[in-house]
Parts: structure tokens; C-alpha cells; sequence
């Protein structure tokens, strides 16, 4: 069901920066606010970037989220051993009428 | 504490119905909707629906519309998932979230884990 379409993984050595992609259509990333969420091992999805680039109380600056055209990026600075898990992109679809996940990328800290 | 307390792991045949909970505590239950997302053993997350604890409007995905129903009881801050006939492939973890700022889900529940066999 997943529209939204992320690169299965990425990695980085700790304190490097890592990138995340997330492509959408026009329906989805193209019209409407982008959500990022991380998931840690057997845990619930934690909210990390709402509105394409705001953090929740809480989140560090570290990560952080821009959107441009149908496409979004969640960047992760100063890269941690625990950020090494899976992080998913979401959005709402027009055409779909609901809520889209992306396919999740699953960060590797080196 | 703001917080979403589902029910606990269940285990059943095919064909049995089902209703998981999810309560909510710390805050106005019935000022955000409630979405539900299942998450398949070693698969990603898929968006179920959500519903308006006020007036149980709802807003189903359609890969689950028909598949299964949605309700609260806002006398006691707790929504609802329902099975009416359990398949195999139903087998997943199930979460409930509070939708807050515009669709982003800023609050989950734990989890129920849902085991049909």
C-alpha cells in the first residue's frame, strides 16, 4: 500500500550527517505537510518532524526536515549509535482520502 | 502523562471476532482523533483509518475499509478496533496514535499484538 517510496537503507560513521529520502506524487508530498517517525527495535513509531521541518518538544536539533516539490529529506547530524534504527516518512494523500508510510529506511551507524 | 494504554496480546482462530482497545489519559480524550496502524511481522507501517472520538466520524484507508471497524466510547476515553471475522493474515501488531498538528500522530500506544492461528 506504501506510495511513498524511501531507500531501504543508509549509513554513516558516528558524527557524520546522514540523509533520508522519502518521493511522493503531487497527491501526497506535493500538496501536503510531510511527517517523519522513528522507529527503535519492538517499540512504537515516535514522532520526530511534523509540518515538513518542525521538531516536537523534545527532539533534538540533530534532526531535522525539509521538503521540496514531491520529495522530502529527514537529515540526521552528528549521527549516534542510537539512531541506528528505522525511520519512516508519512503524509496525507488527496486521492487516496488517507494516510500514506513510506517504505522505511533503516539507518546503520558504522 | 499524557498517554494511550491499548489491551493486551491476543490469540485466535480464524473466523473469531475481536475488539482491541486503546485508552487515553492525561488529556481531553475527545479533542483529537484517534488513527489505527498495523504493522506486520517484519514489515512497515500501514495507515488503517482514523476516527473523531466526538462523534465517531471516521475515515477508513481503503486497503482496510470493510475489513474492519472502528468505534469509541468516549464515557471512558477509550476507542476501539473490531474484527467481526479474523483471517490469518490479520496476524500483526496493531497501534493506536492521537492525531495532533494537522495528520502528524504525536502520542501511541504501545501496541497489541494480534495472533491469528
Amino acid at each position: 500500500q506504501s506510495v511513498l517510496t524511501q531507500s531501504p537503507s543508509a549509513s554513516g560513521t558516528p558524527g557524520q550527517r546522514v540523509t533520508i529520502s522519502c518521493y511522493g506524487t503531487s497527491s501526497n508530498i506535493g500538496s501536503n505537510y510531510v511527517y517523519w517517525y522513528q522507529q527503535l527495535p519492538g517499540t512504537a513509531p515516535k514522532l520526530l518532524i511534523y509540518r515538513n521541518n518542525q521538531r516536537p518538544s523534545g527532539i533534538p536539533d540533530r534532526f531535522s526536515g525539509s521538503k521540496s516539490g514531491t520529495s522530502a529529506s529527514l537529515a540526521i547530524s552528528g549521527l549516534r549509535s542510537e539512531d541506528e534504527t528505522d525511520y519512516y516518512c508519512a503524509a496525507w494523500d488527496d486521492s487516496l482520502r488517507g494516510y500514506v508510510f513510506g517504505t522505511g529506511t533503516k539507518v546503520t551507524v558504522l | 502523562e499524557v498517554q494511550l494504554v491499548q489491551s493486551g496480546a491476543e490469540v485466535k482462530k480464524p473466523g473469531e471476532s475481536l475488539k482491541i482497545s486503546c485508552k487515553g489519559s492525561g488529556y481531553s480524550f475527545t479533542s483529537y482523533w484517534i488513527g489505527w496502524v498495523r504493522q506486520m511481522p517484519g514489515k512497515g507501517l500501514e495507515w488503517m483509518g482514523i476516527i473523531d472520538p466526538r462523534d465517531s466520524d471516521t475515515i477508513y484507508s481503503p486497503s482496510f475499509q470493510g475489513q474492519v471497524t472502528m468505534s469509541t466510547d468516549k464515557s471512558i476515553n477509550t476507542a476501539y478496533l473490531h474484527w467481526s471475522s479474523l483471517k490469518a493474515s490479520d496476524t500483526a501488531m496493531y497501534y493506536c496514535a492521537r492525531r495532533w498538528i494537522s495528520d502528524a500522530f504525536d502520542i501511541w500506544g504501545q501496541g497489541t499484538v494480534v495472533t491469528v492461528s
